[in-house]
Parts: structure tokens; C-alpha cells; sequence
């Protein structure tokens, strides 16, 4: 089955405390994107990758990392998470620009 | 203000009832998306437009560039259309890729 797969789906964590979430797809897609989506705030974009080792910052980059090494995987680090970083985290993938998106289940992080 | 504009942000409806999701923008796109998210926070990517009109059994989508305003209908709606429906476009940067830029979404709620 073609998807975008997130993990993890929940997670508590403590402030500073290092954590990556995963993100990968299994169709192939040039592009991947990171959002974060807040009450009253909407989705907003964290950083995008276009390519193998090609990224950048979206809206709202502050506070996370990203990397792209292989086509498959996009992964979103915190290097030390803040509270304002709970959030509800969204990958999402496209074969190219302007496609269809592909999104994951999400993942809801809690740092407190 | 925002670059995506949704109206109305609440809509309640009985079932068997026409429903028009309404998006305007105010700025250059390559794409607009309409997705949908269900209470349990996935999101499915409903329609991509760049012009003119789609149609997907009972959701139809249309796009006027000139207008920068975008609908979406939904024909005899079902409690099962109930979620919220977000508005996006894909702005292309100057220097490179692009970013999706969100609407903060309508809850639609459709009563039997």
C-alpha cells in the first residue's frame, strides 16, 4: 500500500530531551514536507526537502532539523525540545511539485 | 493577514443538504489543494487544482485564477462528510521549491 508512515503516532517527552520523528514513503516521492498544526494557527510548514540531500526552512523552522540522506526517509529532529514545540506533527510527500500530497497519521508530541 | 482565506470557519447542515466551502488568495500559485481532516486528525488529500473544475462523486472543486477564489461542493452530504476541510496552495519561491500555505479550515458538522 502506498503511504507515509510517521512515528511516533504519541509522545511525551521533557524539556531538552532529544527526539527524532520519522517519516517515510514507499512511492518513490522527490518531495517531503514537515508541518505542525496549532489551535487557531492552522498547518504551517517546517522545513521541505526537494530532493535527496536538498532541504530547506519553511514558516517555522526554529527548533528542528532535518535531513534527507535517502529518498525514502525524511526524519524531523528536535535537538532540545521546549513546550512550545506540543504540537500535532504532519509528513507529507509528493512525486513532484504541483502534485498531490500524500500526508501521515500525524504524531502528537507533548513536551513538558 | 492571511494569504488563505476560508469562509465560512463553521458550517452546520442537515443531512441531504448543499454545501459550498468557499477559499481566496492573495498571492501567485502553481497549485491549490482542498484536504480533508477527520476527527482522528488524518488528513486526505481531497483535489488539486490549477484551473477549472473537478469532480469526485459527490465533491466537486473549482478554481477561477483570475478571481484567486476557489469552491468546494459537496452534493447531497452525509454525516460521514463531517470534518474539517483545509484550503492550501502551493506558492513557488524565488530561489527554489516552494512552500503550501494553509487556510485555518472549515468544521463542517452534517446532522442526520
Amino acid at each position: 500500500e502506498a503511504q507515509v508512515t510517521q512515528n511516533p503516532r504519541y509522545l511525551i517527552t521533557v524539556t531538552g530531551k532529544k527526539l527524532t520523528v520519522t517519516c517515510s514513503q514507499n512511492m518513490n516521492h522527490e518531495y517531503m514536507s514537515w508541518y505542525r498544526q496549532d489551535p487557531g494557527l492552522g498547518l504551517r510548514q517546517i522545513y521541505y526537502s526537494m530532493n535527496v540531500e536538498v532541504t530547506d526552512k519553511g514558516d517555522v523552522p526554529e527548533g528542528y532539523k532535518v535531513s534527507r540522506k535517502e529518498k525514502r526517509n525524511f526524519p524531523l529532529i528536535l535537538e532540545s525540545p521546549s513546550p512550545n514545540q506540543t504540537s500535532l506533527y504532519f509528513c507529507a510527500s509528493s512525486l513532484r511539485l504541483p502534485l498531490e500530497y500524500t500526508f501521515g497519521s500525524g504524531t502528537r508530541l507533548t513536551v513538558v | 493577514k492571511n494569504e488563505v482565506e476560508q469562509s465560512p470557519q463553521n458550517l452546520t447542515a442537515q443531512e441531504g443538504e448543499f454545501i459550498t466551502i468557499n477559499c481566496s488568495y492573495s498571492v501567485g500559485i502553481s497549485a491549490l489543494h482542498w484536504l480533508q481532516q477527520h476527527p482522528g486528525g488524518g488528513i486526505v488529500s481531497l483535489f488539486m487544482l490549477s484551473s477549472g473544475k473537478k469532480k469526485h462523486g459527490r465533491l466537486i472543486a473549482t478554481i477561477n485564477i483570475q478571481e484567486k477564489h476557489s469552491s468546494l461542493h459537496i452534493t447531497a452530504s452525509h454525516p460521514r462528510d463531517s470534518a474539517v476541510y483545509i484550503c492550501a496552495v502551493t506558492v513557488e519561491l524565488e530561489t527554489s521549491g516552494s512552500r503550501l500555505t494553509f487556510g485555518e479550515g472549515t468544521q463542517l458538522t452534517v446532522n442526520p
